[in-house]
């Protein structure tokens, strides 16, 4: 089981915002505890959005966005498209566990 | 571009062993960390296993630890993941992933499209 907690799901109209949580808890933060996101299609290979909390990768849209605080970050959609479809993962390095975890998953469906 | 492709997937029973591979070429594999992560059917991504860009440090899941190698040989540009001991719960898709330093930590910025392990008898 995880140590980082996402809703199971989020789903929003075309053109719309929608956020992902991924909260921890304050014992697995540490150094190095800066939260990386994922987009995972079934069947593909997982795509990097957001590292160290904020940071876009070139060629991600600036419709993705990240932030951090304390013991919760933030994977932020805005301007909804179909093709936002997918799983998305927040990851980082769990000081208490001594190794990297994935949050839980959270499914975005376009409505 | 950068490219990752695993191999060495497949059925195999419980208690047996399977090497994986993965295959990297577009960057320079010995100055990146690399990741091992799966996805169990119906599951969401569990990280396995990560090496230093030179071989010295690894790291493992507990659920993997002492049945799991993870290796790499930069002059051949390939990693491994040796898996002993298999169980049910190993079945999973099993991504490589290239690994880049931030802040003293590692994140995945490039993934393969993973290779199928299935552990049953």
């Amino acid at each position: 089981q995880s140590v980082l907690t996402q809703p199971p799901s989020v789903s929003g109209a075309p053109g719309q915002r929608v956020t992902i949580s991924c909260t921890g808890i304050s014992s697995s933060f540490g150094p190095g505890s800066d939260v990386h996101w994922y987009q995972h299609l079934p069947g593909t290979a997982p795509k990097l959005l957001i590292y160290g909390n904020t940071n876009r990768p070139s060629g991600v849209p600036d419709r993705f966005s990240g932030s951090k605080s304390g013991t919760s970050a933030s994977l932020a959609i805005t301007g909804l498209q179909a093709e936002d479809e997918a799983d998305y993962y927040c990851h980082f390095y769990d000081s208490r566990l001594s190794g990297y975890v994935f949050g839980t998953g959270t499914r975005v469906t376009v409505l | 571009q950068v490219q990752l492709v695993e191999s060495g997937g497949g059925v195999v029973q419980p208690g047996r062993s399977l090497r994986l591979s993965c295959a990297a070429s577009g960057f320079t594999f010995r100055s990146y960390g690399m990741h091992w992560v799966r996805q169990a059917p119906g599951k969401g991504l569990e990280w396995v296993a990560v090496i230093w860009y030179d071989g010295k440090n690894k790291d493992y899941a507990d659920s993997v630890k002492g049945r799991f190698t993870i290796s790499r040989d930069n002059s051949n540009n390939t990693l491994s993941l040796q898996m002993n001991s298999l169980i049910a719960e190993d079945t999973a898709v099993y991504y490589c992933a290239r690994a880049s330093l931030w802040n003293g930590y590692y994140y995945s910025d490039y993934w393969g499209q993973g290779t199928l392990v299935t552990v049953s008898s």
